[in-house]
């Protein structure tokens, strides 16, 4: 099973926006919606942005969003903040009860 | 809410068998699934498999034949066996509530490191 690919890094300005993909196939992000993002900043434990392709936990910030077409799911962040800064995640269900990660993005903002 | 701590060896022998526990606290280990998951140094995350409190699990299968997770429900801790480690063991561990395999971790542990060298 390879991992989900991810762009390596994306930055932007604050207050701009900006969005992370997330490809996979028919067997993983295509075939379920089953589709979670994470942030991650340096040192720290991942933490919980979307799951189920587009829906946020409580408490985090409208200005995160989630969607997904075909076999690529999408993270979208609007209204870039410093604290934005860092790595993230995508994760899909496969089938079988397994689940697979991203690579990764490098989120900088600018 | 839900808080999670790992806990276990930092440095284990290569070919020997990495253990760690995971403590759940404010909340109860009969719901939900349970899971392990790893990140190398600078890499990327790993699922590593899930456990249930009926001892229902499932594993990576890169990992399968290597690592066994179990529940202690009166405890309410959750743990990790990872046999015949190598260098590529090497990694921040995880554990976290998992939302019955829908890859929905939340919430994490702080993680812990272990380190494989002799």
């Amino acid at each position: 099973q390879s991992a989900l690919t991810q762009p390596a890094s994306v930055s932007g300005s604050p207050g701009q926006s900006i969005t992370i993909s997330c490809t996979g196939t028919s067997s993983d992000v295509g075939g379920y919606d089953y589709v979670s993002w994470y942030q991650q900043h340096p040192g720290k434990a991942p933490k919980l942005m979307i799951y189920d392709v587009s829906n946020r936990p409580s408490g985090v910030s409208d200005r995160f969003s989630g969607s997904k077409s075909g076999n690529t799911a999408s993270l979208t962040i609007s209204g870039l903040q410093a604290g934005d800064e860092g790595n993230y995640y995508c994760s899909s269900y496969t089938g079988s009860t397994t689940l697979i990660f991203g690579g990764g993005t490098k989120l900088t903002v600018l | 809410q839900v808080q999670l701590q790992e806990s276990g060896p930092g440095l284990v022998k290569p070919s020997e068998t990495l253990s760690l526990t995971c403590t759940v606290s404010g909340g109860v280990i009969t719901t939900y699934y349970w899971s392990w998951i790893r990140q190398s140094p600078g890499k990327g995350l790993e699922w590593i498999g899930y456990i249930y409190h009926n001892g229902k699990n499932n594993y990576n299968p890169s990992l399968k034949g290597r690592v066994t997770i179990s529940v202690d429900t009166s405890k309410n801790q959750f743990s990790l066996r990872l046999t015949s480690v190598t260098a590529a063991d090497s990694a921040m561990y995880y554990c976290a509530r998992d939302f019955y395999s829908t890859s929905r971790f939340d919430p994490w542990g702080r993680g812990t490191l272990v380190t494989v060298s002799s």
